[in-house]
This record gives C-alpha cells, structure tokens and sequence, in this order.
C-alpha cells in the first residue's frame, strides 16, 4: 500500500488489547481538536471531535482525551482490532477561523 | 453521511499540460479546502474557499489556482503541471468552525 509518511512513530500493539496514541499540541489558544484515521490509499477519515471545555469524550470503541494544563491530547482505542491499522492524526483549530492544524501522524500496526 | 467525492483517483499528466482537478461535497458545507500530501511532510493546505466565489490562499498556493462556482464544488487548478506537482491531492469540506471531511484524494503523477 502507499505510504502516507516516511519516519513516522509506529505504535506496535497486540490484537485485542488498548491503544493510546499521543499527540502534543502546540497553541494554548486552540479550542477544538479532531482526531482522523488514514488507511493506506485512502483519504483522512473524521473519527471523533472534542471542544477545549471538555477532558474526556467517547464514541464507538475510541476515547478522546485532553489536557490542556499540558497541551496534550490522546486517542484510546478499545480491543484493537486489524481493521484499525493506519495511520491517526491529531487536528486542532488555533484561531477560531476554520482552517486546522495537522500533526505529522502515528502509524498503529496491530500484531496478530 | 457526508459525501466528498473527487474526480478521478489516479491521473498522468505530462509537464506542462493543464490539469483540473474536481471536488464535490453533498452537505452544503460552507468551507472547502485543497491539500497535497506528500511522505515526511504531511498535510499542506494550497487554497480554501469560505463561500462561492471567494479564495483564500493556504501554505503553498504557488503553481496552483482554484475555483468555486457552485457552493458544491470547488476546483483545483495545474496552470502548467510540474513534476515536483507529483502528490496525493486531497479535498475537505467543513460547516463553519467544525471538522473537515475529506475525498478519497488524487494520486496525481506529473511526467
């Protein structure tokens, strides 16, 4: 398949238990925050959102956290499965207008 | 569900050549936005547009002009296609102030 980066952080983890995808952001002023899923050959997939008055939301098998104190912002996905090998960006919007700030992304490679 | 559809999922252009690349969203966003997507560095916004008609540009605008006549669709545009212009071209529409929903990209190849 096609890669979407060259040297990105791989996330190796055991089909069947938890992944926790990090992601540092870099502007106290950000207010919303997205997480996306690239499968290889595809484009970026919207997962799931969280506004900056918010440390916690959940949706299907993922959970998104944020720590503002630290500019921190993390994906869990419950019971990996092969399906969600890819690669997961964090997003944020800086400046309240409506373009959005990509990280470099974490490829998740799920071990048999 | 949100639709984004574009219009071709490969393309080969020779240098020089002219090269449309189209864009359609089903959701009657307001915001549309072309990026290139390239190994080692990620997501690269080239131009977006908040409305018909109007353009904003993004972070490498250079080589590049859009289009949007229909609130649906929005154009990206290869004056004369270069091989450095070789890229996944990835489209995204968003309500205001909300995320971006993308195509299934273009994996454009300039020879």
């Amino acid at each position: 398949g096609e890669s979407v980066g060259l040297h990105l952080p791989t996330l190796s983890v055991q089909e069947g238990d938890n992944s926790i995808i990090n992601c540092a952001y870099s502007n106290s002023a950000s207010d919303y925050f997205i997480w996306y899923k690239q499968e290889s050959g595809k484009g970026p997939q919207f997962i799931i959102d969280i506004r900056s008055n918010m440390d916690k939301r959940q949706g299907q098998r993922v959970t998104v956290l944020l720590n503002k104190t630290v500019k921190h912002l993390s994906l869990q996905i419950a019971a990996t499965q092969p399906g969600d090998s890819a690669v997961y960006f964090c997003a944020e919007n800086p400046n309240r207008d409506d373009k959005i700030i990509f990280g470099k992304g974490t490829r998740l490679h799920i071990l048999p | 569900d949100v639709k984004v559809t574009q219009s071709s999922r490969y393309l080969v252009k020779r240098t020089g050549e002219k090269v449309f690349l189209e864009c359609v969203q089903d959701m009657d966003h307001e915001n549309m936005f072309w990026y290139r997507q390239d190994p080692g560095l990620g997501l690269r916004l080239i131009y977006f547009s908040y409305d018909v008609k109007m353009k904003e540009k993004g972070d490498i605008p250079e080589g590049y002009s859009v289009s949007r006549e229909k609130k649906e669709r929005f154009s990206l545009i290869l004056e004369s296609a270069s091989t450095n212009q070789t890229s996944m071209y990835l489209c995204a529409s968003s309500k205001q102030v909300g995320g971006q929903y993308f195509g299934p990209g273009t994996r454009l190849t300039v020879t």
